[in-house]
């Protein structure tokens, strides 16, 4: 069965340094792969896309995602991290079933920016 | 072009109470999900609507019940609340027939914050 593992549930960075949020998945073929972020007390917006298309796949506000086969992973990256980054972030992996198509998120990882 | 809407934003009912949440779709849009997320969790699937059926259903009991109208928006109603039904619960909506391809996409709503007491 499809899934998507986030393997922290926090990760703490200071403004301005790297961020680095994981993400591994489980699927018999080819997944669809998403990120979305969810601000406090807003809903989900969706990042980036991986649809078999290229690898690296370049999202919003300077991130991207990097679909790695052999690692079945799919790790979001970014070069700076800004104070507005700070949020609650999925993974989210489309499982098919029955001829429909359900998103089944990740854990989620809570994305703490310091000063 | 609006996207999903969902109503009421917030919402407090008792215990043994019944409640309906609503949904409309993006523009364009034809399917509806429905996401129960508890605080400090991942939004968990509940079922899924389209052509005003329930096509695929999560692990929820059926006090979790839901409804397509032909405009394609939907109601999620949950009978006899229970305190652990307090969650903010989330509408997604999709084209059926572009998932699979890279077109596909699913947009969220805001969710609605429903607490149980």
């Amino acid at each position: 069965a499809q899934s998507v593992t986030q393997l922290d549930s926090h990760v703490s960075v200071s403004e301005g340094t790297p961020v680095l949020l994981r993400c591994n998945y489980s699927s018999s073929y080819s997944p669809s792969l998403f990120w979305y972020v969810q601000h406090p007390n807003k809903g989900l917006q969706l990042l980036l896309k991986y649809t078999s298309a290229a690898t690296l796949v370049k999202g919003i506000n300077g991130f991207e995602a990097e679909f790695k086969k052999s690692e079945t992973s799919f790790h979001l990256t970014k070069p700076s991290a800004h104070m507005s980054d700070a949020a609650e972030y999925f993974c989210v992996v489309i499982v098919s079933s029955g001829g429909s198509y359900i998103p089944t998120f990740g854990r989620g990882t809570s994305l703490i920016v310091h000063p | 072009d609006a996207g999903v809407t969902q109503s009421p934003t917030h919402l407090i009912k008792t215990r043994g109470q019944q409640v309906t949440l609503r949904c409309s779709p993006k523009s364009g849009h034809d399917t509806v999900s429905w996401y129960q997320q508890a605080l400090g969790q991942g939004p968990q699937f509940i079922f899924q609507y389209y052509e005003e059926e329930e096509r695929q259903r999560g692990n929820f009991p059926d006090r979790f019940s839901g409804h397509q109208f032909p405009n394609y928006s939907s109601e999620l109603n949950v009978n006899a609340l229970l305190l652990g039904d307090s969650a903010l619960y989330l509408c997604a909506s999709s084209f059926r027939f572009r998932v699979g391809t890279s077109n596909y996409g699913y947009t969220f709503g805001s969710g609605t914050r429903l607490t149980v007491v």
